[in-house]
């Protein structure tokens, strides 16, 4: 079945470098794209969302990347920091499942001193 | 206090008992969803709701059943809990949107049954 996967399921960064999370989605009709922050005990956070519509978006030290030909989505965390720490999510909107989302299985992000 | 509240927090309990879990919301929203986190499988959808007339199933729904009481409230109910309905519950909550997908999420509640 249609999935939304992610190719590494634990990141360690030294703080101050930049991450790159990274998020493979097999749903071609996927048209909105969704990046989630987890902290230990909380629920997840919206970071920042894209649309099929672009490649690109930015925030504030991060950005979203989206590959539509390989079906790839990447979560860009510029000059990582301790409370970057934490379990970020991918998930998908697939045509047809108006606010219903998809949700990949996770990476950790762990930030070194 | 939080937009999103969920209870209880934490609950254990035994084999076959009834289970609740109640969500409420303050942020006026029209959809309500409530997922399921286990280790390595991320966040799954159990049941979700776009208004209170509105009930719908979700990918893993079986053994699981809701109430819409109110547009701020959905509550889950395990109707005879099994060990394997052990995980991290999440309430969240969505503004109408067709393309929108932002997601508004309790703390969570942790269900144990032995």
């Amino acid at each position: 079945g249609e999935s939304v996967g992610l190719h590494l399921p634990t990141l360690s960064v030294q703080e101050g470098d930049n991450s790159i999370i990274n998020c493979a989605y097999s749903n071609s009709a996927s048209d909105y794209f969704i990046w989630y922050k987890q902290e230990s005990g909380k629920g997840p956070q919206f970071i920042i969302d894209i649309r099929s519509n672009m490649d690109k978006r930015q925030g504030q030290r991060v950005t979203v990347l989206l590959n539509k030909t390989v079906k790839h989505l990447s979560l860009q965390i510029a000059a990582t920091q301790p409370g970057d720490s934490a379990v970020y999510f991918c998930a998908e909107n697939g045509l047809g499942t108006a606010s219903k989302l998809t949700f990949g299985t996770g990476t950790r992000l762990q930030v070194t001193l | 206090d939080a937009d999103v509240t969920q209870t209880p927090r934490n609950r254990i309990t035994k084999t076959g008992k009834r289970i609740m879990l109640e969500c409420s919301q303050t942020k006026g929203h029209d959809r309500m969803y409530w997922y399921r986190q286990d280790p390595g499988l991320g966040l799954r959808l159990i049941y979700y709701s776009f208004d209170v007339k509105d009930i719908n199933k979700g990918e893993i729904s079986d053994g699981y059943s809701v109430s819409r009481q109110a547009q701020a409230k959905f509550s889950l109910s395990l109707e005879s809990a099994i060990p394997n309905q052990t995980a991290l519950y999440f309430c969240a909550t969505s503004d109408f949107g067709w393309n929108t997908g932002e997601l508004f999420f309790g703390e969570g509640s942790r269900l144990t049954v032995l």
